[in-house]
């Protein structure tokens, strides 16, 4: 069964800190990615990775920045978190090449920012 | 701007029925499509899936349609249940490799 964790929950923060959000999965899978999900947008896709050590942008990379130093590990960092980044935020991980585009979701972190 | 479009926020749907729940996508370049599944406090879990060779794949009790000259998708549960609850989220693969663009989510409600 492959395994998307991410390192918390529910994380509250106050404007200016810096956030990191933490994703690990167990299949070997090349991509990772970064989503915000909030209430009538869907999920919108803010970086993705396609093996260690690089990144693309998405749609909404504004604020944000990603680190993939392992295959199995993909953070998000907020430098310095601000009220309109209070959302969901969920992982995902696929493998590379065209053999399945299925993505396996962590189960999110809802971040609210004060 | 939004490339895909999942119009209806939310549907209800007597247990036995067919749900019937419609995506729709403005780029024709769009050539894979999934369909995921969200309970609350949980992460999507992918459904069923779709290349842009095919009209129509099947699984189960989940059957997706593929209408490409209306740029439309559809996915058809039969019959429904109550399990069948959640958001429903249809996604579909750019031409820039591995991005996907969500539409914005379908909530299912199959009353018993």
């Amino acid at each position: 069964d492959v395994k998307v964790t991410q390192s918390s929950r529910y994380l509250v923060k106050r404007t200016g800190e810096k956030v990191f959000l933490e994703c690990v999965q167990d299949m070997d899978h090349e991509n990772m990615f970064w989503y915000r999900q909030d209430p009538g947008l869907g999920l919108r896709l803010i970086y993705f990775s396609y093996d260690v050590k690089m990144k693309e942008k998405g749609d909404i990379p504004e604020g944000y920045s990603v680190s993939r130093e392992k295959k199995e590990r993909f953070s998000l960092i907020l430098e310095s978190a601000s009220t309109n980044q209070t959302s969901m935020y969920l992982c995902a991980s696929s493998l590379g090449g065209t053999i399945s585009y299925e993505q396996y979701f962590g189960p999110g972190t809802r971040l609210t920012v004060t | 701007d939004q490339q895909v479009k999942q119009n209806s926020p939310s549907l209800s749907v007597q247990e036995g029925r067919i749900s019937i729940l419609n995506c729709d996508y403005t780029n024709s370049m769009f050539d894979y499509f999934l369909w995921y599944k969200k309970y609350p406090a949980e992460g999507p879990t992918f459904l069923i899936s779709i290349s842009s060779i095919k009209d129509k794949n099947e699984d189960g009790r989940f059957t997706v349609f593929l209408n490409k000259s209306a740029k439309h998708l559809s996915l058809h549960i039969v019959p429904s249940q109550p399990g069948d609850s959640a958001v429903y989220f249809c996604a579909a693969r750019g031409n820039q490799g591995n991005q996907f663009y969500f539409g914005t989510g379908t909530s299912l409600t199959v009353i018993p």
